[in-house]
């Protein structure tokens, strides 16, 4: 089954300690990105990559890093999380084929830092 | 700075009123404006891309229709299923590959 998979779902975690959420998709799609949806806010994108080892900045990296060693895996980084980075956070993946882009959406996780 | 704004911000319908919800978008060097629908705790579904403007994609009761400056989704003879919040989206051209997204038009459609 095509999907893109998140782990952990749920994290409930302290300032200042180092985590990451995993993301991986299985089939076989360059672009990959990282979104956090806030009350309000709406969807905002993290990062996104193009491929393996390219990656560039969406609206509201600060506080972020990602890595792409892999195609499949896109792992969000918060090295020293803060409250107001609790939020929801999604990471999606698509073909880029021309200009068709077809996002998919994995499941969310939801991080609260206290 | 790219923008995409959507309205209404909320919109409640009874089952069998069509209505159209607003995509209006700044993006640059549009490469394509996007719907998706997302159900409460779940990751967004996509709908539809548009890529040019006059271009128009249907499926079922939805129908998204694009023009230079703004998106339409337009909703037919909506039912119950269909209540969800519907999002926007703009991904920008040249060298960023960034997607803009509004903030969304919660639909509500009672029976």
């Amino acid at each position: 089954e095509a999907q893109v998979t998140q782990n952990p779902r749920y994290l409930i975690t302290v300032t200042g300690k180092k985590l990451t959420v995993t993301c991986s998709q299985n089939m076989n799609h360059e672009y990959m990105s990282w979104y956090r949806q806030d009350p309000g806010l709406g969807l905002r994108q993290i990062y996104y990559s193009m491929n393996v080892e390219v990656t560039d900045k969406g609206d509201v990296p600060e506080g972020y890093k990602v890595s792409r060693k892999e195609k499949r895996n896109f792992p969000l980084i918060l090295e020293s999380p803060s409250p107001n980075q609790t939020s929801l956070y999604f990471c999606a993946s698509s073909l880029m084929r021309g200009n068709s882009f077809e996002q998919y959406f994995g499941p969310g996780t939801r991080l609260t830092v206290t | 700075e790219d923008q995409v704004t959507q309205s209404p911000e909320a919109l409640r319908l009874q089952e069998g009123e069509s209505s159209s919800l607003n995509c209006s978008y700044t993006v640059s060097g549009l490469r394509g404006l996007f719907w998706y629908r997302q159900d409460p705790g779940k990751g967004p579904e996509f709908l539809f891309t548009l890529y040019s403007a006059g271009e128009e994609k249907e499926k079922e009761r939805l129908k998204a229709t694009l023009t230079k400056k703004e998106s339409f989704l337009h909703i037919t003879a909506p039912k119950p299923e269909d209540s969800a919040t519907y999002l926007c989206a703009g991904f920008s051209g040249g060298s960023n590959y960034k997607l803009t997204f509004g903030k969304g038009t919660l639909l509500t459609v009672n029976p």
